[in-house]
């Protein structure tokens, strides 16, 4: 399976400043897709952006951007103006175009905590 | 409304008690799965089904069943749960289309003790 790396156990920022979240990943694949998904308190699991590997540009939802460098294999989140509602623990997943379980491989996961 | 639907949202029980986790969707999708999270170490993949009839194992299949009779349910089992299956389930599922490309849509989760 694909290693993905989230290097940040934990990150901080305060309310209305910019915050980006580290992920790289391990793959000799060309056709793949990376996802970012947010685990509020509530434990749900909620999709936040995705980006396919053969687009250059990278995906944009709102405040929520991606810095997809598929050179470095790297796809960190950058989250602008963030909100207290932005605190959760995020995680980064790939998941191959080529396995036919196309399982979500992912992170451990970066607590965010946003303060006032 | 789309949604992916687990039950129940918790359970304690105890070690060799059968039990089964349901998961159901109503959004037509052809691929289900199950994972399992526990602290510092992600999601897993445990099953995953293509479609009706069609299951195969993820990263961390030991101790679990699955099945797949119709295409809205798949029911995680444990034949015989230990303590070391004592995690935070999540069923998921997506569209197969575009290898690979659909996001999959994750139940509440469900929250196993096993004593």
């Amino acid at each position: 399976a694909q290693t993905v790396t989230q290097s940040q156990p934990e990150m901080s920022v305060q309310e209305a400043e910019t915050v980006t979240l580290s992920c790289t990943y391990d793959t000799s694949e060309s056709d793949y897709y990376l996802f970012w998904y947010k685990q509020p308190p509530s434990r749900q699991m909620i999709l936040v952006i995705r980006q396919e590997a053969y687009k250059q540009q990278n995906a944009t939802e709102n405040r929520f951007s991606v810095n997809f460098q598929k050179a470095a294999k790297s796809f960190s989140l950058k989250i602008s103006d963030s909100q207290l509602g932005d605190a959760a623990m995020y995680f980064c997943a790939y998941r191959s175009g080529a396995d036919s379980g196309y399982a979500l491989n992912f992170g451990k996961g970066t607590s965010l905590l946003v303060t006032p | 409304e789309a949604q992916v639907t687990q039950n129940p949202r918790y359970l304690i029980t105890v070690t060799g008690k059968k039990l089964t986790v349901t998961c159901s969707q109503n959004m037509n999708h052809e691929y289900m799965s199950w994972y399992r999270q526990d602290p510092g170490l992600g999601l897993r993949q445990i099953y995953y089904s293509m479609n009706v009839e069609v299951t195969d194992k993820g990263d961390v299949p030991e101790g679990y069943k699955v099945s797949r009779k119709e295409k809205r349910n798949f029911p995680l089992i444990l034949e015989s749960p230990s303590p070391n299956q004592t995690s935070l389930y999540f069923c998921a599922s997506s569209f197969l289309g575009s290898r690979g490309s659909q996001p999959q849509h994750f139940g509440d989760g469900t929250r196993l003790s096993i004593l």
